[in-house]
């Protein structure tokens, strides 16, 4: 079967760091990907990971272990804009992304 | 920067009656895919398509659902007789590659599809 786990909900303060996990279990694995999606509007591409380890870019990180089948994403310097849900989702054997349920991340002053 | 476009970006109809939701995919993309939010909900696949056809479907996308690649440009998804539960976010998505390789599938903005 298919089940991707996020938390539903996280807060943090403006400047800080907030890391947002996500366990996955699926038929194949060929690729993991991180989605920023505001309310109302379209996930939109954030990083993506296939080998173990860390990828950086900018304020934002993902790192991937594939034998644990988890990921996280990293979220440095906090702005508030960053609130929003974030997506994680597995790419399987096939193109067809399989999303999680999202991490609601508050962002506070 | 290039974009997935997505019209209407809201439909209200009437249980029943046949929705066509059109998407306008990058130009450069060759892969092609509708998924749909139920609200609250997770992001769920519906279809795929490449070279003018279905590469997979989902078990969400039965007989009352289609898609088409009418030229070179548009890309469709058709809802024969919409029912209470197809109210949803529908999402429209391209890529370069399918399988393998980094590039991401781009989402456009959605089009949110009231059944009353």
């Amino acid at each position: 079967g298919q089940n991707i786990d996020q938390p539903t909900e996280m807060t943090a303060t403006e400047g800080a760091i907030v890391q947002i996990n996500c366990t996955y279990q699926t038929s194949g694995f060929n690729g993991l990907f991180w989605y920023q999606q505001h309310a109302g509007e379209a996930p939109t591409f954030l990083s993506y990971n296939v080998l173990d380890g860390l990828e950086e870019k900018g304020r934002f990180s993902s790192f991937l272990s594939r034998s644990k089948g988890y990921s996280y994403l990293l979220l440095k310097e906090l702005q508030m804009k960053d609130s929003a849900s974030y997506l994680c989702a597995v790419r399987e054997e096939t193109d067809k992304l399989i999303f999680g349920t999202g991490t609601r991340l508050q962002v506070f002053p | 920067e290039p974009e997935v476009t997505q019209t209407p970006s809201h439909q209200v109809t009437q249980m029943g009656q046949e929705v066509i939701l059109r998407c306008v995919p990058i130009s450069n993309h060759l892969y092609f895919y509708w998924y749909r939010q139920i609200l609250g909900q997770k992001v769920e696949f519906l279809v795929s398509f490449y070279n003018n056809e279905i590469s997979e479907k989902s078990e969400i996308f039965d007989d009352q659902f289609s898609v088409e690649r009418p030229d070179g440009s548009n890309f469709t998804l058709k809802i024969r007789s919409t029912k209470l539960e197809d109210s949803a976010m529908y999402f429209c998505a391209s890529s370069v590659h399918g399988t393998g390789g980094s590039q991401p599938q781009h989402f456009g903005d959605g089009t949110r599809l009231s059944i009353l």
